[in-house]
């Protein structure tokens, strides 16, 4: 099991350039979710996907829009980059009643 | 959005030394999750919890989800370099079709050698 795992690492952009985060598990989990992680800020939600076919905005769905393509991938999509945009993206899966989250590693984007 | 107060912000110990740190909520919770985050990595659960006043092991680490609902507490036992990172909580109230974590913003441990 590869658990979560998303593409690419690293991405530098220059404003206004798009560009898509991509994000897949292996673990048969219902649910998947985006977060973007910034210095002092914690870990924010940008959308999430409670199950195949749905997504709801998070705390900060303003600039990205996803895609929940099956049960495995969930993508988030910059449309037109900003440099307020510069984070860690975070995706994570959770299965069950729990639903414990579990984490990929992370792209870092810069966006210039 | 809603947080979770988290504290201590940081703590520089020793190796050897006992850790201590804590979550509180304005919200009752019926989960608190604690994670760990290492540089260049996404973050790692420790522990989690399910029901007021639960105390749950894993190693060295400690947590327990308080008896109001409102707070949890991570202790980590005889720390040792390896434990250096971010530490995180997280609590939701499982309701309905609520599937979203309240994050606090972490407790960064450093331990010297």
């Amino acid at each position: 099991n590869a658990g979560v795992t998303q593409t690419p690492k690293f991405q530098v952009l220059k404003t206004g350039q798009s560009m898509t985060l991509q994000c897949a598990q292996d673990m048969n989990h219902n649910s998947m979710y985006w977060y973007r992680q910034d210095p002092g800020m914690g870990l924010r939600l940008i959308y999430y996907s409670a199950s195949e076919g749905t997504t709801d905005k998070g705390e900060v769905p303003n600039g990205y829009n996803v895609s929940r393509l099956n049960k495995r991938e969930f993508s988030l999509r910059l449309e037109s980059a900003a440099p307020s945009q510069t984070s860690v993206y975070f995706c994570a899966s959770t299965a069950g009643k729990k639903e414990t989250q579990y984490f990929g590693p992370g792209t870092r984007l810069l966006v210039l | 959005g809603q947080q979770l107060n988290q504290s201590p912000q940081s703590m520089f110990i020793q190796e050897g030394e006992d850790v201590s740190m804590n979550c509180t909520s304005s919200s009752i919770f019926n989960t608190w999750l604690w994670y760990k985050q290492e540089p260049g990595e996404g973050p790692v659960l420790l522990i989690a919890l399910y029901k007021a006043g639960e105390l749950t092991s894993n190693g060295r680490l400690t947590a327990q989800f308080g008896i109001t609902r409102k707070d949890s507490f991570l202790n980590i036992s005889a720390s040792i370099p390896s434990d250096v990172g971010i530490y995180f909580c997280a609590g939701r109230w499982n309701a309905g079709n609520n599937r979203k974590l309240i994050w606090g913003l972490g407790t960064s441990l450093a331990v010297n050698p």
